[in-house]
């Protein structure tokens, strides 16, 4: 079965480069989460999207900035990086409507983002 | 503000043992309870999506359980394998307190299972 596929799966920017992260996310799915996971910490919920709407904002800095496209993928931009946004970066999708399993999320492997 | 606690933080055990892994959170008004499993630098891997209207799931030797009015679910492991080590994850949305659809994540236990 398909699943939420992420990239890159590692990343090495430098201080104030700017990153994109992209996010496909599971066919029929309509819903895109993006978190960001510190060393050692859970998972921090950033920004959500339903129906290429913006739904939810979370602890994302305004240096962040993120949209889902017409074909549902989702893309994180993060400009000005400091050596703190280092973190995986986990995209997750799910489905709103009715069934069984409505509001199960399920997460990419992750972009691991390191910032030097 | 929805707060989930998972305890304990860790937990080590011999190959074989049956094992409970508990979570609290502290508004009631959930929506799903999802317990995952995460592997070290690795992605998060769904077990068990609880609703609100139900009590308990099970997959294999995983058995979650959800009591809403108190706060708290339990995921039972029956039979552990050195396998199952990794960090089990519990994770809410809902609630009164803003949740939305978003899930808010608990603290973890990492489990080890030893041979």
């Amino acid at each position: 079965a398909a699943g939420v596929i992420q990239s890159p799966r590692h990343l090495i920017k430098e201080k104030r480069e700017t990153a994109t992260l992209k996010c496909y996310p599971i066919p029929r799915h309509d819903t895109v989460y993006w978190y960001q996971q510190g060393p050692g910490q859970d998972p921090q919920f950033l920004i959500s999207f339903y129906e290429k709407m913006q739904s939810d904002k979370g602890s994302i800095p305004d240096r962040f900035s993120a949209q889902q496209f017409s074909d549902y993928h989702s893309e994180l931009n993060m400009s000005s990086l400091e050596l703190g946004d280092s973190a995986l970066y986990f995209c997750a999708s799910s489905f709103a409507g009715q069934g069984p399993n409505t509001g199960e999320l399920f997460f990419g492997e992750g972009s691991r983002l390191t910032v030097l | 503000k929805q707060e989930v606690t998972q305890i304990p933080a860790a937990l080590s055990v011999p190959e074989g043992e049956n094992l409970v892994l508990n979570c609290s959170f502290t508004d009631s008004a959930i929506y799903n309870l999802q317990w995952f499993r995460q592997d070290p630098g690795k992605g998060l891997t769904s077990l068990l999506l609880i609703q609100s209207s139900q009590r308990e799931q099970t997959s294999g030797r995983l058995n979650a359980s959800l009591d809403k009015s108190s706060g708290r679910s339990t995921l039972y492991i029956a039979a552990s394998q050195p396998g199952d080590s990794a960090t089990y994850l519990c994770a809410v949305t809902g609630g009164l307190t803003g949740g939305g659809n978003k899930l808010t994540f608990g603290t973890g236990t990492q489990l080890k299972v030893e041979l």
